[in-house]
């Protein structure tokens, strides 16, 4: 059991330019959490995948971003034409089973946007 | 919708003395509760959960019980160390896909 793994850890970027972040979950887990936090909040939900399927898709996840989980292995999250709001903490988290039980969590991509 | 509510923080506290984070929620159905926690640095990492009414969940010498009638789960210790301070976070799981959702966290700062 490796965790989960994201990359990279921090991201400085100019607003309009577009950023990727990538998760590896634990290898055996199908189900994959995409979340955001900003400075005082807890987590906020953005999207899951079980497996490859994207079941779900919060309504804060606006058309500039997308994720995808090809393969139903690692995922990654694209943010198109940043804005300064976008700046946050990007957390992903990974766990196994049907139905939610434990969630494992990366240590974060700190997205900052000038 | 689904949300939870955590007291304000930082909780500032000695060594060896007793903690409560007090946590509530509103939830349609019957959710399951959890608490995790992140260290300085860390990911968050489950603490302790509870599935249904009157549960206890337990680890690490910290404790909650599930109170459906007061919709609460208060995270309790009765003696903190200084490894203890960290942010706690309470969380709820309901409906179908259980996609959690989790409150702002409680910054605890114990000092020696």
């Amino acid at each position: 059991d490796t965790g989960v793994s994201q990359n990279p850890r921090h991201k400085i970027t100019k607003r309009g330019q577009n950023v990727t972040f990538r998760c590896d979950p634990i290898s055996e887990h199908n189900r994959l959490y995409w979340y955001r936090q900003t400075l005082g909040q807890g987590p906020e939900f953005l999207t899951y995948f079980q497996n490859e399927a994207q079941l779900e898709k919060s309504r804060l996840l606006s058309d500039r971003f997308s994720a995808e989980r090809p393969k139903g292995s690692f995922s990654t999250l694209e943010i198109q034409r940043t804005e300064q709001g976008d700046s946050a903490m990007y957390l992903c988290a990974s766990s196994l089973g049907d139905r939610y039980e434990k969630l494992f969590f990366g240590s974060g991509t700190q997205l900052s946007v000038l | 919708g689904d949300s939870v509510t955590q007291m304000e923080g930082p909780v500032t506290l000695s060594e060896e003395a007793f903690l409560t984070i007090n946590c509530t929620y509103t939830a349609t159905g019957y959710p399951s509760l959890f608490w995790y926690v992140q260290y300085p640095g860390e990911g968050l990492q489950l603490l302790l959960k509870a599935t249904k009414a009157d549960d206890k969940g337990s680890n690490k010498g910290f404790e909650a019980t599930y109170r459906k009638e007061t919709t609460s789960f208060h995270l309790e210790k009765g003696s903190v160390q200084v490894s203890d301070s960290a942010v706690y976070f309470c969380a709820l799981g309901s409906g179908g896909s259980y996609i959690p959702t989790f409150g702002r966290g409680t910054s605890l700062i114990v000092h020696p």
